[in-house]
């Protein structure tokens, strides 16, 4: 099936940094989403983008759809001890395929 | 957003005895839903897809007999876990979608069999 490529794969960040994670697909998407998956929960919807090159925030979250459709990135600024989790992009066609999850560890 | 619930959170069965999961999608009507299942510090693995009224599309190495899925109606789907034993022990999330391309994830249910 179609493979999503999330990088990096953890990041230990300190308070307040800014934060970068991206996906690449060999195919093309016509929605990217993110996800931030807390211990022993299930994923919560951060951003959907639907057309390439779309810019949207989500308060200090800003993610863009790659002009290519085969890219995303998330952008998570000022980081706060409560950012902490992983983080999953996923690109949907007909189906949803996710990609491996970016784990996130703030320091105080 | 929309809300997903999945019931039990938590379920301790013993080795051969058959358990259910159920999803529900609380304030919208699920035309699909989605089986997931996903071992410590690894992503989420698609078991299946459901269509209410038909029956589910299991991925490939998904043995549709043990995992049975029945989704009967626009808010329910239930994931049965038969004959279970403990290499099926896992975090089971269920997610749904209506008339829009989003997905939205039940809180999971932690199965351990013993």
């Amino acid at each position: 099936g179609q493979q999503l490529n999330q990088s990096p794969q953890s990041m230990f960040i300190q308070e307040g940094e800014d934060v970068s994670m991206n996906c690449t697909s060999s195919s093309i998407f016509n929605t990217w989403l993110w996800y931030k998956q807390d211990p022993g929960e299930g994923p919560v919807l951060l951003i959907a983008l639907y057309k390439a090159g779309e810019l949207t925030s989500n308060g200090r979250l800003t993610a863009q759809f790659g002009i290519t459709r085969k890219d995303s990135f998330l952008n998570i600024s000022a980081s706060i001890p409560s950012d902490v989790g992983i983080y999953f992009c996923a690109g949907h066609n007909n189906d949803m395929r996710f990609g491996a999850g970016t784990r996130l560890t703030v320091k105080p | 957003g929309a809300v997903v619930s999945q019931h039990p959170s938590r379920v301790i069965c013993k080795s051969g005895t058959s358990v259910k999961i159920e999803c529900r999608s609380l304030d919208f009507q699920a035309t699909t839903m989605f089986w997931y299942r996903q071992f410590p510090k690894k992503s989420l693995m698609l078991m299946a897809t459901s269509n209410e009224g038909s029956k589910a599309t299991y991925e490939q190495g998904v043995e549709k007999d043990k995992f049975l899925i029945n989704h009967a109606s626009l808010t329910l789907s239930t994931l049965t876990v038969t004959s279970a034993h403990p290499e099926d022990s896992s975090f089971y999330i269920c997610s749904a979608r209506g008339g829009f391309s989003e997905q939205y994830f039940g809180p999971g249910t932690r199965l351990t069999v013993t």
